[in-house]
C-alpha cells in the first residue's frame, strides 16, 4: 500500500524564523511526484511546491524549499523567513507516474502557527 | 476565469436525505475529481472523471454517485446521507490526468449529516 505520513500534527514558529515540516512516504514505485499543499483558514487548497522523483535537485519556490531524500523516502518542507500568512495546515501528497486515477495520496496534515 | 466553483459552501442534512454537491470549472479541463477531507486522514479520492461521459471510482466511493454530461460540470450526489459522510468535500480539476500537473481545487463544501 502507498502511504504518506506526516508525524507532526502541530508546529509553531516565530515570525521571521525558519521551520521544517516532515513527510515520509512508502511506495514501491520508482517514478512519482511529490507535492506540498497549503490550506489556510479559508479552506482553499494551494499548491506550494512540486518535486519530480527523477530530479535530484531539490525544488525551491521563493521562501519554500524541499529536502528530497529518495532513498529514505523523505520529503520535508522548509519555510524560511516565516510570515504570519504562512499560518495554515500543510499537506504532503504523492502520486505515482503510473497512476490511472490521477489520485493524490495525502498525508494527515501538519497545522503550522506562525507567532508574531 | 472563475476557476473551480463549488456550491453550496455549507450544508446540513438529516440522515437519509439526498443532495447534490455542484462543481463547475471554466478552464476546459478534461480531468475532474472529488475528494473528502476528514480530520487526521488528509484528503481521499471519492470519484474521478477523465472526460465527458467517463467516470470511475476512487478510494472511498460508497454512498456517492457522479456523472459527467459536460466538460464543465461534475456533480457529486449523496443518495441517502449518513453521519459518516459528515466531511469537507473538494472538487478538483486539471487539464489531463497527468500526474505532474497542477490540480486546481474548489473552495470546498462543509457538510454535516445529523
Amino acid at each position: 500500500a502507498q502511504t504518506v505520513t506526516q508525524s507532526q500534527p502541530e508546529m509553531s514558529v516565530q515570525e521571521a524564523e525558519t521551520v521544517t515540516l516532515s513527510c515520509t512516504y512508502d511506495t514501491s514505485e520508482n517514478n512519482y511526484y511529490l507535492f506540498w499543499y497549503k490550506q489556510p483558514p479559508s479552506r482553499q487548497m494551494i499548491l506550494v511546491i512540486r518535486q519530480e522523483a527523477y530530479k535530484q535537485q531539490n525544488a525551491t519556490e521563493n521562501r519554500f524549499s524541499v529536502n528530497f531524500q529518495k532513498a529514505a523516502k523523505s520529503f520535508s518542507l522548509k519555510i524560511s523567513d516565516s510570515q504570519l500568512g504562512d499560518t495554515a495546515m500543510y499537506f504532503c501528497a504523492f502520486t505515482p507516474v503510473t497512476s490511472n486515477t490521477g489520485k493524490l495520496i495525502f498525508g494527515q496534515g501538519t497545522t503550522l502557527q506562525v507567532k508574531p | 476565469n472563475a476557476g473551480v466553483t463549488q456550491t453550496p459552501k455549507f450544508q446540513v442534512l438529516k440522515t437519509g436525505q439526498s443532495m447534490t454537491l455542484q462543481c463547475a470549472q471554466d478552464m476546459n479541463h478534461e480531468y475532474m475529481s472529488w475528494y473528502r477531507q476528514d480530520p487526521g486522514m488528509g484528503l481521499r479520492l471519492i470519484h474521478y472523471s477523465v472526460g465527458a461521459g467517463i467516470t470511475d471510482q476512487g478510494e472511498v466511493p460508497n454512498g456517492y454517485n457522479v456523472s459527467r454530461s459536460t466538460t464543465e460540470d461534475f456533480p457529486l450526489r449523496l443518495l441517502s446521507a449518513a453521519p459518516s459522510q459528515t466531511s469537507v468535500y473538494f472538487c478538483a480539476s486539471s487539464y489531463h490526468r497527468g500526474t505532474n500537473e497542477k490540480l486546481f481545487f474548489g473552495s470546498g463544501t462543509q457538510l454535516s449529516v445529523l
